[in-house]
This record gives structure tokens, C-alpha cells and sequence, in this order.
């Protein structure tokens, strides 16, 4: 079956400090992987997006970047954080050509900038 | 104008009761139309799905399309207190790689 991990669960990081958020999924090839932030009270903001290994599409102007190293590898990064980068932070995988399109998220990241 | 709206909620019903959560979208080049149910600090996890107009029935959920006037709705029958969670739509058209998400309503179901 196929699964996604994501961590850390929870992570508390001072302003300027640098970050890196892993995921992995397990159980299919070649997915479709993407991040998400999704704010208090606020929809998902698609940050970035990835078809392939060193294939990134980024959404939003930030400075935040990604990288897919491996096939079902995703890794969001940050040289210095923002106070407005608090948030919590949503792996998600598709497959092209599922009848559904739905995707399969992790269980997130809820990072505080302090 | 966002893609996608939806009324952000609060929503709060009693136990048993039928709910009715809606989005309306822009695009009319969607054709796949989801709903996702996300628990207090957990993903959102994929409740129900739709290809182009019609209604899904899946337990206690149904799900209804309408294109013509770009307009989704998510019934939920029988309310029970777990169904309490925020309900996300989405949308996405056929071949795309990102889908359009909806803010999201927050349901509460009072035992």
C-alpha cells in the first residue's frame, strides 16, 4: 500500500535560522509530489511542485526553495526564515492518470518562527 | 475574483442533522471535483471525488455538481459529532498538475 511520511511533527525555529522539511512516499513510482502551506484559518497555498527527480515548479516568490533528490523524495528548505513563514506545512503525492486526481497528504508540519 | 469560494464557517448543527457544505468556482475548465476532510492539526485526506456534473453517493455523503452554474455541494446525512472537522472542495482540470483548493468550512456537530 502506498504511504507518505512526513517530519518533523512539529518544530519551533528562530528568525533566520535555516529549515529543511523531508518527505517520502512509499509503495508507488514516479509520483507527483508536492508542498503546501496552509495558514490559521486559511485555504492551501501550493508553494511548489515536482513531476519528476529535478523537476521543481515553484508557485510563490519566497524564500523558500525545494528539492526532489530522489524519486519519491521531497524536500522543502529555507537558508533564513521569516516570522511569515510560520505555518503549517502539507506533503502531498498524485499519480498521472488515476481516474480521480485526488492526492494522498501527509500529516504536516506545524513550524513556528519565534 | 478567487477561483475558488467558500463560506469559511463557523458551521454548527446538532447530532442528526443533514448538513450542506457549497463552493463555487470561475473556471469552467475544471472537470474533477473534490471534497477532503481535515481533522484539528492532521493532512486533509480525500472524502469524496466527481467527474464533471452529476451526484456521487457514498454513505452518508453525497456529493453534487453542477456546471452549468459552476456551483458544489457536499451533503452529509445523519451528522454525527466525529463528523466535526473542516471540509475542504477542490477542483482541477483534466491533464493539470495543480488542483485549486477552496479556503475550507469548519462544521461542528453538537452532541
Amino acid at each position: 500500500s502506498q504511504t507518505i511520511h512526513q517530519w518533523p511533527a512539529t518544530l519551533v525555529q528562530p528568525v533566520g535560522s535555516p529549515l529543511s522539511l523531508e518527505c517520502t512516499v512509499e509503495g508507488t513510482s514516479n509520483p507527483n509530489l508536492y508542498w503546501y502551506r496552509q495558514a490559521a484559518g486559511r485555504g492551501l497555498q501550493l508553494l511548489f511542485y515536482s513531476v519528476g527527480i529535478g523537476q521543481i515548479s515553484s508557485e510563490v516568490p519566497q524564500n523558500l526553495s525545494a528539492s526532489r533528490p530522489q524519486d519519491r523524495q521531497f524536500i522543502l528548505s529555507s537558508k533564513k526564515l521569516l516570522l511569515s513563514d510560520s505555518g503549517f506545512y502539507l506533503c502531498a503525492w498524485s499519480v498521472t492518470g488515476r481516474d480521480n486526481y485526488g492526492y494522498t497528504f501527509g500529516s504536516g508540519t506545524r513550524l513556528t518562527v519565534v | 475574483q478567487k477561483e475558488v469560494e467558500q463560506d469559511p464557517g463557523p458551521l454548527s448543527v446538532p447530532e442528526g442533522a443533514i448538513v450542506s457544505l457549497n463552493c463555487t468556482y470561475s473556471n469552467s475548465a475544471f472537470q474533477y471535483f473534490m471534497w477532503y476532510r481535515q481533522y484539528s492539526r492532521k493532512g486533509p485526506e480525500l472524502l469524496m471525488y466527481t467527474y464533471s456534473s452529476g451526484n456521487k453517493e457514498d454513505g452518508r455523503f453525497t456529493a453534487q455538481v453542477d456546471k452549468s452554474s459552476k456551483y458544489i455541494s457536499l451533503f452529509i446525512r445523519d451528522s454525527q459529532p466525529s463528523d466535526s472537522a473542516t471540509y475542504l472542495c477542490a477542483m482541477i482540470n483534466t491533464g493539470g498538475f495543480k488542483t485549486i483548493f477552496g479556503a475550507g468550512t469548519r462544521l461542528f456537530v453538537k452532541a
